[in-house]
């Protein structure tokens, strides 16, 4: 199926660094969503983005839905251990769907203390 | 707000047995509710859609008689997984949403090991 091209795979990061990652996709989304999963847990929403240019902040984190509406990306500043997990973008592509999100195949962040 | 349950967090059945996995929203009222599988270090496989009342909308490739879905009402959905075999072994996790709201909330998962 469908997924969207995230990058990247994996970050491997001194603490206090800042991080980003982003995700594309050929298609125009109308909504983007982070997601945060820790091992053998259900991902947990960070942020969602709904228009295009949208920035958004929770936290040290912060999201921008691209103005094309073909790209997002997700920015953690002051990096700490528990930033440690899978950063997963998901969105909802322009044409109804059922809401079933397309996703990407998430980003593998290691902080080092 | 927002919290999903799933229930049982992890799970060891024999083949050719039945499993059921119950996903609730505890807070609000989940219209649409998605079931996922999730293989390690890989993204979330979509398996199927259901909106509460209706017959859920499976994904290709995914066997509907073999991982029946009940959505009875706006708080909880049921995945049954039929006849399990080992490869049926995977982390299930469940998310839900209310109408008007493209956002998604996930529980917890469920890890499905089948001996």
């Amino acid at each position: 199926g469908q997924q969207l091209n995230q990058s990247p795979q994996s970050m491997f990061i001194q603490e206090g660094e800042d991080v980003s990652m982003n995700c594309t996709s050929s298609s125009i989304f109308n909504t983007w969503l982070w997601y945060k999963q820790d091992p053998g847990e259900g991902p947990v929403l960070l942020i969602a983005l709904y228009k295009a240019g949208e920035l958004t902040s929770n936290g040290r984190l912060t999201a921008q839905f691209g103005i094309t509406r073909k790209d997002s990306f997700l920015n953690i500043s002051a990096s700490i251990p528990s930033d440690v997990g899978i950063y997963f973008c998901a969105g909802l592509p322009n044409a109804g769907n059922n809401r079933k999100l397309i996703w990407g195949l998430g980003t593998s962040l290691a902080v080092n203390p | 707000g927002a919290v999903v349950s799933q229930h049982p967090s992890r799970v060891i059945c024999k083949s050719g047995t039945s499993v059921k996995i119950e996903c609730r929203s505890l807070d609000f009222q989940a219209t649409t509710m998605f079931w996922y599988r999730q293989f390690p270090k890989q993204s979330l496989m979509l398996m199927a859609t259901s909106n509460e009342g209706s017959k859920a909308t499976y994904e290709q490739g995914v066997e509907k008689d073999k991982f029946l879905i009940n959505h009875a009402s706006l708080t909880l959905s049921t995945l049954t997984v039929t006849s399990a075999h080992p490869e049926d072994s995977s982390f299930y996790i469940c998310s839900a949403g209310s109408s008007g709201d493209y956002e998604q909330y996930f529980g917890p998962g469920t890890r499905l090991t089948v001996t």
